[in-house]
């Protein structure tokens, strides 16, 4: 059973730095690109990042590029996300997702975890 | 960037009924979509990819079609596990990955 776990969200303070992991299980997880997907309080989905299995490749949302730096560790099955300069628009129920494709980036998701809240607020 | 649109926001159905829902994107994206089922308090389902695609698992009353800039989801006979909400994501420009804004179905 494919498994993806989420912790590291709390209360942070604007401009501070908070780091996410993804703990994944029941799947090889060096076969697939994973993401990160973020929903503010009562909004939409919001992809953030997104990379591939052998870190090749990464991709960011404009409104996080430049302060998130997304990165995995396929020894430990996880994946992290490093949030720096963060901001009350951050504040959301962040998602790790894992990628439809073996051995390609096919951008879709068909397995999420069930999140873990970020709070950006002085 | 792709922006995607989906129509309408909201929609009201009864149980039994056919719904169809829209996605326009700004510029084409081939058969680049996905559908996504979200109820509250939960992680997104995926149900359909690559357009028309059925994620294994999902009931057949779930259909995608659409390819370029215009796509649609129809439910062929809502069930009332259905009433949800539901997104179209895009991912043909790599690395870029586009939601659209949603749409709630609702029951009349």
């Amino acid at each position: 059973e494919v498994q993806l776990v989420e912790s590291g969200g709390g209360l942070v303070q604007p401009g501070r730095s908070l780091r996410l992991s993804c703990a994944a299980s029941g799947f090889t997880f060096d076969d697939y690109a994973m993401h990160w997907v973020r929903q503010a309080p009562g909004k939409g989905l919001e992809w953030v990042s997104g990379i591939s299995w052998n870190s090749g490749s990464t991709g960011y949302a404009d409104s996080v590029k430049g302060r998130f730096t997304i990165s995995r560790d396929n020894a430990k099955n996880s994946l992290y996300l490093q949030m720096n300069s963060l901001r009350a628009e951050d504040t959301a129920l962040y998602y790790c997702a894992k990628d439809l494709g073996f051995l390609e980036w096919l951008g879709q998701a068909d397995y999420w975890g069930q999140g873990t809240l970020v709070t950006v607020s002085s | 960037d792709i922006q995607m649109t989906q129509s309408p926001s909201s929609v009201s159905a009864s149980v039994g009924d056919r719904v169809t829902i829209t996605c326009r994107a700004s510029q084409g994206i081939s058969s680049w979509l996905a559908w996504y089922q979200q109820k509250p308090g939960k992680a997104p389902k995926l149900l359909i990819y690559a357009a028309s695609s059925l994620q294994s698992g999902v009931p057949s009353r779930f259909s995608g079609s659409g390819s370029g800039t215009d796509f649609t989801l129809t439910i062929s006979s809502l069930q009332p596990e259905d009433f949800a909400t539901y997104y179209c994501q895009q991912a043909n420009s790599f690395p870029s990955v586009t939601f659209g804004q949603g749409t709630k179905l609702e029951i009349k």
